[in-house]
């Protein structure tokens, strides 16, 4: 099946620098790779998401960038903000089956 | 657009007893749902896939006769953790899949303890 390894495990960046967390997957048949965002003890929120048929995507502050050949996603948020703080995970998934990262906790310093 | 609601969101419980968690889309309708568990800090684990009309498919290791799944409508899908265990208290997320789409939502999750 589907493996997803995440990294960092936790990120600390200064208010308005950047944040890039990275993921990897195995099985090269995964065509959909969500973002999310969860807040304390809060349901995960998709922030971003990415097709296999596309290389990047942005809004507004987060970008994703996908290298199918090599098998691994970016999330990308830049001027980071003290309230970009949370647990982020990467997913990966073809069709129903979806598996996600360990996650990334990420602290905005003011 | 796409809610799904969970409850309850918290509940105590004691041991041996049995605790049933709903999930439901609101405005449009899931032929699949998924049922997650979240140790703190930690990753979901997908514990079950729930397909309306027909049987759960647990991942390895999720004792199926523990953890029931019932989804017997494209809008309700239920978890009932059966003979619960202090070990069983976590937080369980369920989503469902839209049907027109990729996008998966997220319920806001039940945080089960028990004592």
């Amino acid at each position: 099946g589907e493996n997803v390894e995440q990294h960092p495990s936790t990120l600390s960046v200064q208010e308005g620098d950047s944040a890039v967390i990275k993921c990897t997957y195995s099985d090269s048949a995964s065509n959909y790779f969500p973002w999310y965002k969860q807040e304390l003890g809060k349901r995960p929120q998709l922030i971003i998401d990415i097709r296999s048929n596309v290389g990047e995507k942005k809004d507004q502050r987060i970008a994703v960038t996908l290298n199918k050949t090599a098998k691994h996603f970016s999330l990308h948020i830049t001027e980071t903000q003290p309230e970009d703080s949370a647990v982020y995970f990467c997913a990966a998934s073809i069709g129903n089956d979806m598996r996600f990262g360990a996650g990334t906790r990420l602290t905005v310093k003011p | 657009g796409a809610v799904v609601s969970q409850h309850p969101s918290r509940v105590i419980c004691k041991s041996g007893t049995s605790v049933k968690i709903e999930c439901r889309s609101l405005d449009f309708q899931a032929t699949t749902m998924f049922w997650y568990r979240q140790f703190p800090k930690k990753s979901l684990m997908l514990m079950a896939t729930s397909n309306e009309g027909s049987k759960a498919t647990y991942e390895q290791g999720v004792e199926k006769d523990k953890f029931l799944i019932n989804h017997a409508s494209l809008t309700l899908s239920t978890l009932t953790v059966t003979s619960a265990h202090p070990e069983d208290s976590s937080f369980y997320i369920c989503s469902a899949e839209r049907t027109e789409s990729y996008g998966y939502t997220f319920g806001s999750g039940t945080r089960l303890t028990v004592v």
